[in-house]
């Protein structure tokens, strides 16, 4: 298995830019994740999904985040317009119920 | 609600010696624990986890925890620090109610020589 795969790994934007990450979950798995992780508050739960169907989006910070999970195997991210202080690594994590978080390697986003 | 404790933010370990990090956990439901570690620039790795099984569970490197309900810990522990050890080190809870992760603030581990 390739495990959860995260593109890109890298993203430099101008602020005002339009950002989409994308999130490939291990197949099988029934939960996908997406977490914040920046030196000031670490990591943050932004929005999870059950099924495709988001459950909890109450960590999304700002309207001008979205998420949404098309099909098992499929997830975005999107931030729209870009500011400087959404720079921070985004991960994508996905779980068989609780029998075991799986995180991908993430995705370095800085806004300039 | 969930939430972790992490009680150092930095441990200092020569090479060799044993390793102690420190979580403490809050949880309304039966709880789900995992210890995950991160090294500079890398993702998140499992290193174990709890899930109402053995109360002392083994995991990956040596590492191994032990759930005390009682005292509403899941300390993780090593006999002898290793050089990879250094990296940071998040104590993470979930509520098998909702399947969240709730993360500690992280234990940065150095590791001398």
């Amino acid at each position: 298995d390739a495990g959860v795969i995260q593109s890109p790994r890298h993203e430099v934007t101008e602020m005002g830019q339009e950002v989409t990450l994308r999130c490939k979950p291990i197949s099988g798995h029934d939960y996908l994740f997406w977490y914040r992780q920046t030196m000031m508050r670490g990591l943050e739960l932004l929005i999870y999904f059950n099924n495709n169907v988001p459950i909890d989006d109450s960590g999304m910070p700002e309207d001008r985040f979205s998420a949404k999970m098309p099909n098992a195997s499929f997830s975005t991210l999107k931030i729209q317009p870009s500011e400087p202080r959404d720079s921070a690594v985004y991960f994508c994590a996905s779980s068989f119920r609780t029998y075991g978080y799986t995180f991908g390697s993430g995705t370095r986003l800085t806004v300039v | 609600a969930q939430s972790v404790t992490q009680l150092d933010s930095h441990v200092s370990v020569s090479e060799g010696t044993p390793v102690l990090l420190r979580c403490n956990y809050s949880s309304s439901y039966s709880p789900s624990l995992f210890w995950y570690v991160q090294h500079p620039n890398k993702g998140l790795q499992l290193l174990l986890k709890y899930t109402s099984a053995a109360t002392l569970v083994k995991g990956i490197n040596g590492f191994e925890a032990e759930f005390k309900k009682s005292e509403t810990s899941f300390h993780l522990t090593k006999p002898s620090a290793h050089m990879s050890d250094a990296a940071e080190y998040f104590c993470v809870v979930s509520d098998t109610n909702d399947y969240k992760l709730s993360f500690g603030a992280g234990t940065t581990v150095t590791v001398r020589a």
